[in-house]
């Protein structure tokens, strides 16, 4: 089975400043097909997740582009170009390449 | 976008059993796999289940192999999860949702397993 591992599990952050989220699988996301099957999601609080950024760097529709991926093989980054106050929640990466794996999450809070 | 609704939750006794349904509108389930995923409370995110597009290919994790069961119906425009031998460790908001990529999602229903 496939490991995501987030790191670090919590930052806080002060608005304007950037944010940068690591995570690393156990395994290659990258198929033979030429993708790389890694997502970037948001919960925030007392919502359901929303999609970020699908196949490591593209951002879904609607994704400010503060919000960048970047990576290949088994380390990815989640990068937020300059934190908003609308940040705030748990970050989660996800493998799609052998079933489905969360990373175990991400906690980010504004100073 | 479309709308996914999911329902049935509720509170049932160790060693019982529920059913979970996602409602769809906006889009045509028909085009899609969809996927159940699970949040225990205070915890990460568990992917459950998904289900093709012509339901001809079905994945669990190993947590609910054997226990949970996924299903679909395009004309009713829903997916089903029928669950058994619930125990407390399957407390959690259940949600469904859109895609390969869970592109979008429901509000979770809460299933607690208690007695």
């Amino acid at each position: 089975d496939i490991v995501m591992t987030q790191t670090p599990l919590s930052l806080s952050v002060t608005p304007g400043q950037p944010a940068s989220i690591s995570c690393k699988s156990t395994q290659t996301l990258l198929y033979s097909d030429g993708k790389t099957y890694l997502y970037w999601y948001l919960q925030k609080p007392g919502q359901p997740p929303q999609p970020l950024i699908y196949e490591v760097s593209n951002r879904f529709s609607g994704v400010p582009d503060r919000f960048s991926g970047s990576g290949s093989g088994t380390d990815f980054t989640l990068t937020i170009s300059r934190v908003e106050a609308e940040d705030v929640g748990v970050y989660y990466c996800m493998q799609n390449i052998q079933l489905y794996t969360f990373g175990q999450g991400t906690r980010l809070e504004i100073k | 976008q479309g709308q996914l609704v999911e329902s049935g939750g509720g509170l049932v006794r160790p060693g019982g059993s529920l059913r979970l349904s996602c409602a769809v509108s906006g889009f045509t389930l028909n085009n899609y796999y969809i996927s159940w995923v699970r949040q225990a409370p205070g915890k990460g995110l568990e992917w459950l289940s998904y289900i093709s597009v012509d339901g001809g290919t079905i994945r669990y994790a190993d947590s609910v192999k054997g226990r949970f069961t996924i299903s679909r119906d395009d004309a009713e425009k829903s997916v089903y999860l029928e669950m058994n031998s619930l125990s407390a460790d399957d407390t959690a908001v259940y949600y469904c949702a859109r895609a390969v990529g869970m592109v979008s999602w429901g509000q979770g229903t809460l299933v607690t397993v208690s007695s």
